[in-house]
């Protein structure tokens, strides 16, 4: 069965940090990862898509890699800003099914 | 296009009364989810639908859910009789063949 942890639950980074978000997953025939943003409040927010023949997925400040041999993917955030503050969501995608992390909840530090 | 359109935003209603949640996808999407967030589960997938017909509904929580697609600009989520442990976010998303799927702003839902 497929599980998808996101390590840490919450982090809290001075504003201008390069900063690396974590998703582990157990099954690594997956077709394909998503990350997400989420604002209390809001609906989730597609930021990369990662397909499983590529390893990264670039959107200016954010870089997304996924090495499907060990179960990783990481979020990589460039120079950090308080408008960067929310939830951080991954989710794997196989066959019919789409499993979520229960996010990263970060705060950027002004 | 404006987005994928969920109504309510917001419902109260008491147990054992139905709930309809609405959702229309952007316009040339095939693929519709519905999902559930809650603090002790995150985000789970309930049902989804590939051009209106549903493909995997094995995260329905229960035979008092129940979600329909008539055409490719609308689809419903039922809850009938609703329960306070159904209390939560429910989002719709959609997507095209491409698989980046867009939310909806969500619908909270409260069974007191």
């Amino acid at each position: 069965k497929q599980e998808v942890t996101q390590i840490p639950a919450a982090l809290s980074v001075p504003e201008g940090e390069n900063l690396v978000l974590n998703c582990s997953f157990t099954d690594s025939a997956i077709y394909n990862l998503q990350w997400f943003r989420q604002d209390p409040g809001k609906g989730l927010t597609s930021l990369l898509l990662i397909q499983s023949s590529q390893r990264e997925q670039t959107s200016g400040r954010l870089n997304a890699s996924l090495d499907k041999s060990s179960g990783r993917s990481t979020l990589y955030i460039a120079a950090s800003q308080p408008g960067d503050s929310a939830t951080y969501l991954c989710a794997v995608f196989r066959d019919d099914k789409i499993i979520f992390g229960k996010g990263t909840r970060l705060h950027i530090l002004p | 296009d404006a987005g994928v359109i969920q109504s309510p935003r917001h419902e109260v209603t008491e147990m054992g009364q139905e709930v309809t949640l609405r959702c229309k996808p952007i316009s040339g999407h095939d693929y519709l989810f519905w999902y559930r967030q809650t603090m002790m589960r995150g985000l789970e997938l309930l049902i989804y639908f590939n051009n209106n017909v549903p493909i995997d509904d094995s995260g329905m929580p229960e035979d008092r859910f129940s979600a329909k697609m008539p055409n490719a600009s609308f689809s419903t989520l039922k809850i009938q009789p609703s329960e306070p442990r159904d209390s939560a976010v429910y989002f719709c998303a959609s997507s095209d063949f491409s698989d980046e799927q867009f939310f909806g702003p969500g619908t909270r839902l409260t069974v007191l």
